[in-house]
């Protein structure tokens, strides 16, 4: 199986922190790449894509790192509601008859205390 | 527009009874999966349907059935449950195979 590896954390920071969490990915071949989110017994929703060239969304900066196969999401003036667990997420493509399915890492915790 | 729903939320069951976990989306989109969820497992792939009338297994299909019944639906059938089989199951749905995914909102399965 194709792995994505991330430290589960769980990191424990307080509102207003920057907090970074990182992802590697086993498969060179990877095309795409994001950030979910999932609240304590909820389901994963998309946070944010990740495109070579980096991107943000608000006080979120995903980057990418192909030659490394190493992917980070930066968290900028951290707030009480971005507790939850972070899922790295890597498309592979070709997987079995498929398009490409998605391979999810275990998720990085993330707990923002006042 | 709910998105993608999923019955019933908690069940639980004793080994060796069967169940069916009922998905749909009202997203128009092609592709649906069910996956399941253990702790410090992340989430895995059970099976998937890249587009109506297509089924495919994924990582972990044993002890699975699906079926595609239309566009919106996609039921996931337990015939003979077993305790490794508790688990959170979600359904997620795509405009396309290996596009960003939606999911529903969990079926907590325990069984017995």
């Amino acid at each position: 199986r194709k792995e994505v590896e991330q430290d589960p954390g769980p990191f424990n920071v307080p509102e207003g922190a920057t907090v970074a969490f990182n992802c590697t990915y086993s498969n060179s071949a990877s095309q795409s790449f994001f950030w979910y989110r999932q609240d304590c017994r909820k389901e994963p929703k998309l946070l944010m894509s990740v495109y070579s060239s980096g991107n943000e969304d608000g006080r979120f900066t995903a980057q990418l790192n192909r030659a490394s196969q190493y992917i980070s999401l930066l968290i900028r003036d951290s707030k009480l509601s971005d507790s939850a667990t972070y899922l790295c997420v890597v498309k592979e493509m070709n997987y079995g008859g498929s398009q490409g399915n998605l391979i999810f890492g275990k998720g990085t915790k993330l707990s923002v205390k006042p | 527009n709910a998105g993608v729903t999923q019955t019933p939320k908690f069940q639980v069951l004793k080994t060796g009874q069967s169940m069916t976990l009922q998905c749909a989306q009202d997203m128009n989109h092609n592709s649906m999966y069910w996956y399941r969820q253990d702790p410090g497992m992340g989430l895995r792939l059970i099976y998937y349907s890249a587009s109506e009338g297509t089924t495919d297994k994924g990582e972990v299909p044993n002890g699975y059935n699906v079926s595609r019944l239309n566009k919106r639906e996609f039921s996931l059938r337990l015939e003979s449950a077993a305790p490794s089989q508790t688990s959170v199951y979600f359904c997620a749905s795509s405009e396309v195979d290996g596009d960003t995914q939606y999911f529903g909102p969990g079926t907590r399965l325990t069984v017995l």
